[in-house]
């Protein structure tokens, strides 16, 4: 089976440009997470979907920070305007709500804003 | 205070050794627990989760849970170079999708 799969891999912006970064989570997970991993902060969960409904957005940094999730299979994360800070790995992981909260990692995407 | 706290290490064990990870949380609510491992470059796996008291054994890991004293362990029998990575322990309250996580502990196994 495929797990969760992220892309961007490796994303190289410059600061004030938009940044989308997307997460397809394994098949038949109905919970999405997505995380900010950096050195100083460790890992951060940024927002959390339940069947495609945002629950929990308070990791979201400000408003510059956005999430959907339109369907089952797809989210996306948006920085609109990035700037340096920013600069992190991003994680998305899926679980599922009648299993044990074990949740899968995607692999990341490396954002870099110059 | 943090939620969840793990020593940031690095945990240095001669290949063939027990490695011991420990991690410590808060809430007494807590009923979920987990352990990631990262590799540098790499994202968190979940290796170990564990719900009730007591000990559970996978392979070479084992993860050791004592609610009362509110700690969790993970020990690594036979380490290998190829452990050598970050540990994560994650914790969940009652009733909550959204795990707590430590900073992690990282693990060096040398030859």
């Amino acid at each position: 089976d495929a797990g969760v799969i992220q892309s961007p891999r490796h994303e190289v912006t410059e600061m004030g440009q938009e940044v989308t970064l997307r997460c397809k989570p394994i098949s038949g997970h109905n919970s999405l997470f997505w995380y900010r991993q950096t050195m100083m902060r460790g890992l951060e969960l940024l927002i959390y979907f339940n069947n495609n409904v945002p629950i929990d957005d308070s990791g979201m940094p400000e408003d510059r920070f956005s999430a959907k999730m339109p369907n089952a299979s797809f989210s996306t994360l948006k920085i609109q305007p990035s700037e340096p800070r920013d600069s992190a790995v991003y994680f998305c992981a899926s679980s599922s709500l009648a299993g044990s909260h074990e949740q899968y990692f995607g692999p990341g995407t490396r954002l870099t804003v110059t | 205070q943090k939620e969840v706290e793990q020593n940031s290490g690095p945990l240095s064990v001669p290949e063939g050794a027990i490695a011991s990870l420990n991690c410590t949380y808060s809430d007494r609510g807590s009923q979920s627990f987990f352990w990631y491992r990262q590799y540098s470059g790499k994202s968190p796996e979940l290796i170990m989760s564990i719900y009730s008291n007591g000990d559970k054994e996978d392979g070479r890991f084992t993860a050791q849970l004592n609610k009362a004293s509110q700690y969790v362990s993970l020990l690594i029998r036979d380490s290998q170079p190829s452990d050598s990575a970050t540990y994560l322990c994650a914790v969940n309250r009652e009733g909550s999708y959204i795990p707590t996580f430590g900073r992690g502990t990282s693990l060096i196994v040398h030859p």
